[in-house]
């Protein structure tokens, strides 16, 4: 089982607003370590989105932005278009286990 | 640009080793680490190790620890990910990725290589 819990698939309209949730634990996002995003489109690698829990790359839209409380962070996307439709995984760092940890992933999709 | 090129598909039979192989190309690989993970059909993404930009230092995830090893060459601007006692579980995808530090965050991964697909199969 993951470390950090994702929900399995969200679904949004053209333009809605998505949020992606991961759930992690006191070892981990709980002990204040940021948080990083990536997307993964069909048969590609997957491309870094958010960095540090809030941090965009150069080439990132602004419609991708994250945010952090708790034991849990979050991925939200505005202005929701096709081409974001890909898996999308959150990462952090575990104490416990000393390693990096990946979350369960979430797939998106655009009706 | 920053590129990682991995080498190609691999097919292995049970209680093998495979070596996949990551050259980068627009950076120093004295300048920053290099991470493994790995992606079975379907599954999510998976930590196996990372080395160090500068000391050489590896770390492996325990569920990998002695099967795993990661190497690299300066002067071929070449990493490497080596594991041994191949099981068919082990089919997956491999992936290298640059890692940048960060702090209260350890490493974020910027730049992924394009993937390896490693077959175990009698």
């Amino acid at each position: 089982q993951s470390v950090l819990t994702q929900p399995p698939s969200v679904s949004g309209a053209p333009g809605q607003r998505v949020t992606i949730s991961c759930t992690g634990s006191s070892s981990n996002i709980g002990a204040g370590y940021d948080v990083h995003w990536y997307q993964q489109l069909p048969g590609t690698a997957p491309k870094l989105l958010i960095y540090g829990t809030t941090n965009r790359p150069s080439g990132v839209p602004d419609r991708f932005s994250g945010s952090k409380s708790g034991t849990s962070a979050s991925l939200a996307i505005t202005g929701l278009q096709p081409v974001d439709e890909a898996d999308y995984y959150c990462q952090s760092h575990d104490s416990s286990l000393v390693n990096y940890v990946f979350g369960s992933g979430t797939k998106v999709t655009v009706l | 640009q920053v590129q990682l090129v991995q080498s190609g598909a691999e097919v292995k039979k049970p209680g093998a080793s495979v070596k996949v192989s990551c050259k980068s190309s627009g950076y120093s690989l004295t300048n920053y680490a290099i991470h493994w993970v790995r992606q079975a059909p379907g599954q999510r993404l998976e930590w196996m190790g990372w080395i160090d930009e500068g000391t050489d230092k590896t770390r492996y995830s325990q569920k990998f620890q002695g099967r795993v090893t990661i190497t690299r060459d300066t002067s071929a601007s070449t990493s490497y990910m080596e594991l041994s006692s191949l099981r068919s579980e082990d089919r997956a995808v491999y992936y290298c990725a640059r890692g940048n530090y960060f702090d209260s965050a350890g490493y974020y991964f910027d730049y992924w290589g394009q993937g390896t697909l490693v077959t175990v199969s009698s």
